[in-house]
């Protein structure tokens, strides 16, 4: 059974960092492609960032381009989103999902989500 | 950045009513055009995928149409469980996009 169990979520100030992380089971971590994909209060879904199954490509929305940073571990069966410079507008549950191929990206499962707040 | 745009936004239909849910896209997705449903404070889950292949374990209900930029999610005789938000997604180009939504709610 595939699993994805995000963690990380807090409140953090404006301006502040925060890194989450999404641990995989129940599938061959490395064969598969797995993105960030958030939904603020109340609003849709909107991708953040993605990650070929190797890991040697990375992809990002303009919106936190420069800021936000992904990376996995296949080692461990571990994604993670390095969040630097927080807005306001950064605020959402940041869902783990996980690619249909190495370098697919149909969201073929998905995480529980973890929940940001940035706020002072 | 291609847009989606989901038509309606908002349904309220009888159990056991026909749903059709359409998603139009700025520009050609080809067939990269996904469809998933999101229950109330739950995590989304892939219906369909390239516009018309069902995901393992989705109701033979649930089917989908189209390519280019027209496409259609059906929901055949609508069941109580049925009641949530429905978002297409594409990949045929970055950034990956969504639609806004659309809210199925049982009357």
């Amino acid at each position: 059974e595939v699993q994805l169990l995000e963690s990380g979520g807090d409140l953090v100030q404006p301006g502040g960092s925060l890194r989450l992380s999404c641990a995989a089971s129940g599938f061959t971590f490395s064969t598969y492609a797995m993105s960030w994909v958030r939904q603020a209060p109340g609003k849709g879904l909107k991708w953040v960032s993605g990650i070929s199954g190797t890991g040697s490509t990375t992809y990002y929305a303009d919106s936190v381009k420069g800021r936000f940073t992904i990376s996995r571990d296949n080692s461990k069966s571990t994604l993670y989103l390095r969040m630097n410079s927080l807005r306001a507008e950064d605020t959402a549950v940041y869902y783990c999902a996980k690619g249909e191929s190495r370098d697919g990206y149909t969201f073929d499962y998905w995480g529980q989500g973890t929940l940001v707040t940035v706020s002072s | 950045e291609i847009v989606l745009t989901q038509s309606p936004d908002f349904q309220s239909v009888t159990p056991k009513e026909k749903v059709t849910i359409t998603c139009r896209a700025s520009q050609s997705v080809g067939s990269s055009l996904h469809w998933y449903q999101q229950n109330a404070d739950q995590s989304p889950k892939l219906l369909i995928k390239y516009a018309s292949q069902p995901f393992s374990g989705v109701p033979s209900r649930f089917s989908g149409s189209g390519s280019g930029t027209d496409f259609t999610l059906t929901i055949n005789s609508l069941e109580a469980e049925d009641a949530a938000t429905y978002y297409c997604h594409q990949t045929g180009s970055l950034p990956w996009t969504f639609g806004q939504g659309t809210k199925v709610e049982i009357k």
